[in-house]
């Protein structure tokens, strides 16, 4: 069983459509969650970090921990065309892990307009 | 801003061929990274370094070594080329201690072994 779970889609929606985006993981150990945004033939890029269990909102987007439940939710409002991309979930626990990313498969998001 | 370059796009190679993979970060990060990155298994952690000629095994490390001789520069070597290993490599950067050990990603070298 892998330690980070996320359903790969791919997911398809209508411009204004809200989009959510979830990961599992087994690893209690997990303190440190990102979401990752990755377009079309290029590298990845941070969206959004959060620390623990909670909300963190910026914009159009809301990221959730529940560590209770092993469960990281990724949420987009009003999504639009130019957040067709792949979404990556990670995680990483503290202490001296030198940053090592712990990556979900990715999911696949086209939203048409 | 912070840069992430790879030496190539886009890489052909034949099988049992030795493959120079080369990574440059001009912000002066202490952690550099490399993955590869296939369908539906997302990214994998091949080798990290943490300092100038430290290195520490990922999860998939078999077949490949790294290099890091200078603090900007890492390199991934396939010491010989196999068909399995045609992925897309993605290099990365982190400075501990900012953002949350924020990583930075290269735009990546597709490599094909035929």
């Amino acid at each position: 069983q892998k330690e980070v779970e996320q359903d790969p889609g791919p997911l398809s929606v209508p411009e204004g459509a809200i989009v959510s985006l979830n990961c599992t993981y087994s690893n209690s150990a997990f303190q440190y969650f990102m979401w990752y945004r990755q377009y079309s033939r290029k590298g990845p890029e941070l969206l959004m970090y959060t620390y623990s269990s909670g909300n963190k909102e910026d914009g159009r987007f809301t990221a959730q921990v529940d560590k209770s439940s092993k469960y990281i939710s990724l949420f987009i409002r009003d999504s639009q065309p130019s957040d067709s991309a792949t979404y990556l979930c990670a995680m990483r626990a503290g202490g001296t892990s030198y940053g090592k990313l712990t990556f979900g498969q990715g999911t696949i998001l086209t939203v048409h307009p | 801003d912070v840069k992430v370059t790879q030496s190539s796009r886009y890489l052909v190679k034949r099988t049992g061929e030795k493959v120079f993979l080369e990574c440059v970060q001009d912000m002066d990060h202490e952690n550099m990274f490399w993955y590869r990155q296939d369908p539906g298994l997302g990214l994998r952690l091949i080798y990290f370094s943490y300092d100038v000629k430290m290195k520490e095994k990922g999860d998939i490390p078999e077949g490949y070594s790294v290099s890091r001789e200078k603090k900007e520069r890492f390199s991934l070597i396939l010491e010989s080329a196999s068909t399995n290993q045609t992925s897309m490599y993605l290099c990365a950067s982190s400075l501990p201690g900012t953002r949350n050990n924020e990583q930075f990603f290269g735009p990546g070298t597709r490599l094909t072994v035929l």
